[in-house]
């Protein structure tokens, strides 16, 4: 079955700990997005990768790293940097150069540091 | 900057009625998508709307865009329950390439 798989569901840490998320698809997509979304509020982009070895930062990138080595995988970084990490991560996929951007979402890592 | 407002932001509603979501957004685009999330879970494709008077409908959920008016509408009609959940409007500027700016989101309640 093609779709995004983000692992792992839970994630707990110390504060002061880099933690990395896990992103994979296999939709033979080109670009990948994380989001940030806090409890009762929208999605704030971190960090999203059109192609291959290249990525911009979103509107909240502070904090965090992104590679993009394979097509098929974009994981995260929270680094200790971060000032407030506990929140619900969602990565993201679509198309591009199509006619649409439509973005198919993962499951979501939920974290929570203390 | 490209903004999406959608409101109303919270709704709640009874069973067998009729309400309409708004959503605006600021800039030239032809595409809006729709999104729907359970509490707790991940965000789900709804509707996917490409040209200026494309209408969709999916069940008791109808989404509509007037690129023109920059405004996107869904519809639901005959409330149940099961469509209580938060609903997501979502805008790609021209500029913006693949990147999507969301709404806030439009927590809906539906009660017996």
């Amino acid at each position: 079955d093609g779709g995004i798989t983000q692992s792992p569901k839970y994630l707990f840490r110390k504060e002061g700990q880099n933690v990395t998320l896990s992103c994979e698809q296999n939709l033979n997509h080109d670009a990948m997005y994380w989001y940030r979304q806090d409890p009762g509020q929208g999605l704030r982009l971190i960090y999203y990768s059109q192609i291959v070895n290249d990525f911009q930062k979103g509107d909240i990138a502070e904090g965090y790293s992104v590679s993009r080595e394979k097509k098929e995988s974009f994981p995260l970084t929270v680094t200790s940097a971060q000032k407030n990490p506990t929140a619900f991560y969602l990565c993201a996929s679509s198309i591009r150069g199509q006619q649409s951007y439509e973005q198919y979402f993962g499951p979501g890592t939920r974290l929570t540091v203390t | 900057e490209l903004k999406v407002e959608q409101n109303p932001l919270f709704l709640s509603m009874q069973e067998g009625k009729n309400y309409t979501i708004y959503c605006n957004y600021s800039t030239t685009s032809d595409r809006l998508y729709w999104y729907r999330q359970d509490p707790g879970k991940s965000l789900e494709s709804l509707f996917v709307l490409l040209s200026n008077g494309a209408v969709k409908q999916e069940g008791r959920l109808m989404a509509s865009l007037d690129t023109k008016a920059r405004l996107s509408t869904l519809h639901i009609t005959a409330a149940v329950h099961d469509l209580s959940a938060t609903y997501f409007c979502a805008v790609d500027g021209e500029t913006s390439g693949s990147r999507l700016t969301f709404g806030e989101g439009t927590q809906l309640t539906v009660n017996p």
